[in-house]
């Protein structure tokens, strides 16, 4: 098993640009979500989704999409870049549709906004 | 509102001297604390966990202590080792509407266990 991947490792966008963060799982989790770590920050909740077909906001939504249209899949998307979108995302999935079971991290994808 | 303050945010000890980070949370309802483990330029791991009909959990050199009626835990390192040096985070269990949760994070401590 993969576990959870992401793409793209690293991105910088331009204010105004769009763009979608991939994230993928093959272990058959029912929960998947995204965080954004900022420094001295913690990890916050951006999106999460306890099932395909069904999505939810978090603490920080604003500024950003999400779908889950296969169990496998979770991109989360920019719609329009800010400076302050600058930070590390991580995708996180765990098997029975809850957040308090065990969360599998992905490697994170770096995003930095000019 | 629903908060999780995590102390201290840096922490340096002597290799083979205990580590200890504290945890408090909001709400009285929250059910599951996780720690994890993130090295640098990593992604966060679980290390160990609680759940709250539990007061004490072990695993190996980790240990976590839940105090519910403080709504307070704590992560215990003992005989601390170089490796162990990272960034630890604790967490919390939220309820939503619907049934699902969600974990709150606190902001992270920076362990760094000196040779």
């Amino acid at each position: 098993n993969a576990g959870v991947t992401q793409t793209p490792k690293f991105q910088v966008l331009k204010t105004g640009q769009s763009m979608t963060l991939q994230c993928a799982q093959d272990m058959n989790h029912e929960y998947m979500s995204w965080y954004r770590q900022d420094p001295g920050m913690g990890l916050r909740l951006i999106h999460y989704s306890v099932g395909a077909g069904i999505t939810d906001q978090g603490e920080v939504p604003n500024g950003y999409n999400v779908s889950r249209s296969t169990t496998e899949d979770f991109p989360l998307r920019l719609l329009s870049a800010a400076p302050s979108q600058t930070s590390v995302y991580f995708c996180a999935s765990s098997g029975d549709g809850r957040s308090t079971d065990t969360q599998y991290f992905g490697p994170g994808t770096r995003l930095t906004v000019l | 509102g629903e908060n999780v303050e995590q102390h201290p945010s840096t922490l340096s000890v002597q290799e083979g001297d205990s580590a200890v980070i504290k945890c408090t949370y909001s709400d009285s309802a929250s059910n599951y604390f996780p720690w994890y483990k993130q090295e640098l330029g990593k992604r966060p791991q679980l290390i160990i966990d609680i759940r709250s009909n539990v007061g004490e959990k072990k695993d190996q050199r980790i240990a976590v202590t839940l105090n519910k009626t403080a709504k307070h835990f704590s992560l215990h390192i003992t005989e601390t080792q170089p490796e162990d040096s990272a960034v630890y985070f604790c967490a919390a269990s939220i309820g939503l509407q619907g049934g699902s949760e969600k974990l709150v994070f606190g902001k992270g401590t920076k362990l760094t266990v000196n040779p």
